[in-house]
């Protein structure tokens, strides 16, 4: 069964790069059809969407965030990865990754990891 | 621009069912939406796809006590013989070109 794990550090220092590695186990992250996505959710608030990358590479971003977003799949090590610069405190959320089947509806999530930023 | 509202609460007693609805932003009720459930301190969980006709595909192990429907530019998630681990938050989700959204969810109370 296709498991997702969020990795990275749980600290950033305000201004600084976040950096998230969801690693795919029980499948291939190749796998036409799906594509694969990063969701935030800020303590006791709603479901926030980061972005989506595709199987072909294509990447979508959230306007709200786009000037600071990247999301980048390693076929070789069957992850994807979330990069956040220029973080300040209200990026102090937990971070989602799930998989998105024919990019409509994600329908495997991560567990969640929380990450704070602070000096 | 497309959105999606949710009541913020919801409440209904042990045994009996309840019917949650996300309304789709106008201009956009042919589109089809998902409804993920989020257990206290846990991560989300993929409940359903709606479609705009009403009909409806589950996750993996749902139970059958959860069953989706619409009606126009609502989307429902209905749950029968409500159990006490169905009190959770419950979020719609739908999709454009280019663009996921989520609903602002939906916090239910098993009384």
């Amino acid at each position: 069964q296709l498991q997702l794990q969020e990795s990275g550090p749980g600290l950033v220092k305000p201004s600084e790069t976040l950096s998230l590695t969801c690693t795919v186990s029980g499948g291939s992250i190749s796998s036409s059809g799906y594509y694969w996505g990063w969701i935030r959710q800020p303590p006791g608030k709603g479901l926030e969407w980061i972005g989506t990358i595709s199987y072909s590479g294509s990447t979508y971003y959230n306007p709200s965030l786009k000037s600071r977003v990247t999301i980048s799949v390693d076929t070789s090590k069957n992850q994807f990865s979330l990069r956040l610069s220029s973080v300040t405190a209200a990026d102090t959320v937990t971070y989602y990754c799930a998989r998105l089947v024919e990019g409509d509806v994600f329908d495997i999530w991560g567990q969640g990891t929380m990450v704070t930023v602070s000096s | 621009q497309l959105a999606l509202t949710q009541s913020p609460s919801a409440s209904a007693s042990l045994g009996a069912s309840v019917k949650l609805t996300c309304t789709l932003s106008s201009g956009h009720s042919s589109y089809a939406i998902a409804w993920h459930q989020q257990q206290p301190e846990k991560g989300p969980r993929y409940l359903m796809k709606v479609n705009s006709d009403g009909s409806h595909s589950k996750g993996d192990g749902i139970p059958d006590r959860f069953s989706g429907s619409s009606s126009g530019a609502e989307r429902y998630l209905t749950i029968s013989s409500l159990q006490s681990e169905d009190e959770a938050d419950y979020y719609c989700q739908t999709w454009g070109t280019g663009v996921w959204v989520f609903g602002g969810g939906t916090k239910l109370t098993v009384l």
